[in-house]
């Protein structure tokens, strides 16, 4: 059984650039949430989506935005790229929304210089 | 003030040891405890999920809970090096979002 697949793993970008990251989750699984790591904030929740939908947001700027399609995979962008954003972003897919514990993809490393 | 606290560490211990990771929080409505391992370049993987006080065992590890003092513990034991990792605790209330601790990095030394 495939895991969460993030893509790309490692992404370098410039100050001001936009960029999107891509998250498939388990077959079956209807529920993505993004998380953004950093050593200095730890783990920190973007947004969930179930069912195409928003169900939760995060405290973050309008710049972080989300979708989810209609397979379940969804994909997450950021515009006008600050270094601050550098960052380990971490998707994890549930069955639904709630659900017993989240399984992890192993994320995208993402570069701002 | 953090909702959930976490001691980052690192922590070091040999190998055999029993280990305790513990975890406070502020939320009260927090209903559902996880215990996430992440070793280097990975994403989170769960451990434990409990929804109750009391203790849950799984193999070498047993996760604690207290609701009456929001405080959450995870002991292992028999370290092995290969539970050299950050482990992370989590909670949340329903279907809301996970709230994660700062993570502890533990180190098991052969």
């Amino acid at each position: 059984k495939a895991g969460v697949t993030q893509t790309p793993r490692y992404l370098i970008k410039t100050r001001g650039q936009q960029v999107t990251l891509s998250c498939s989750p388990i077959s079956g699984h209807r529920s993505v949430s993004w998380y953004q790591q950093t050593p200095g904030q730890g783990l920190q929740f973007l947004f969930e989506y179930f069912s195409e939908t928003q169900r939760n947001k995060g405290n973050f700027p309008g710049r972080f935005s989300g979708r989810q399609f209609s397979n379940s995979r969804s994909e997450m962008n950021v515009s006008t790229l600050e270094l601050g954003d550098s960052a380990l972003y971490l998707c994890a897919s549930s069955l639904r929304q709630g659900s017993e514990g989240y399984t992890f993809g192993s994320g995208t490393r993402l570069t701002v210089v | 003030q953090k909702e959930v606290e976490q001691d980052p560490g690192p922590l070091s211990v040999p190998e055999g040891a029993i280990v305790s990771l513990n975890c406070t929080y502020s939320n009260s409505a927090f209903q559902y405890f996880m215990w996430y391992r992440q070793y280097s370049r990975k994403g989170p993987e769960l451990l434990m999920y409990t929804y109750s006080s009391g203790n849950k065992e799984d193999g070498r590890f047993t996760a604690q809970v207290d609701k009456s003092s929001k405080y959450i513990s995870l002991f292992i034991r028999d370290s092995q090096p290969s539970d050299s990792a950050t482990y992370l605790c989590a909670m949340r209330t329903g279907a809301q979002k996970l709230v994660f601790g700062q993570g502890t990095r533990l180190t098991i030394n052969p």
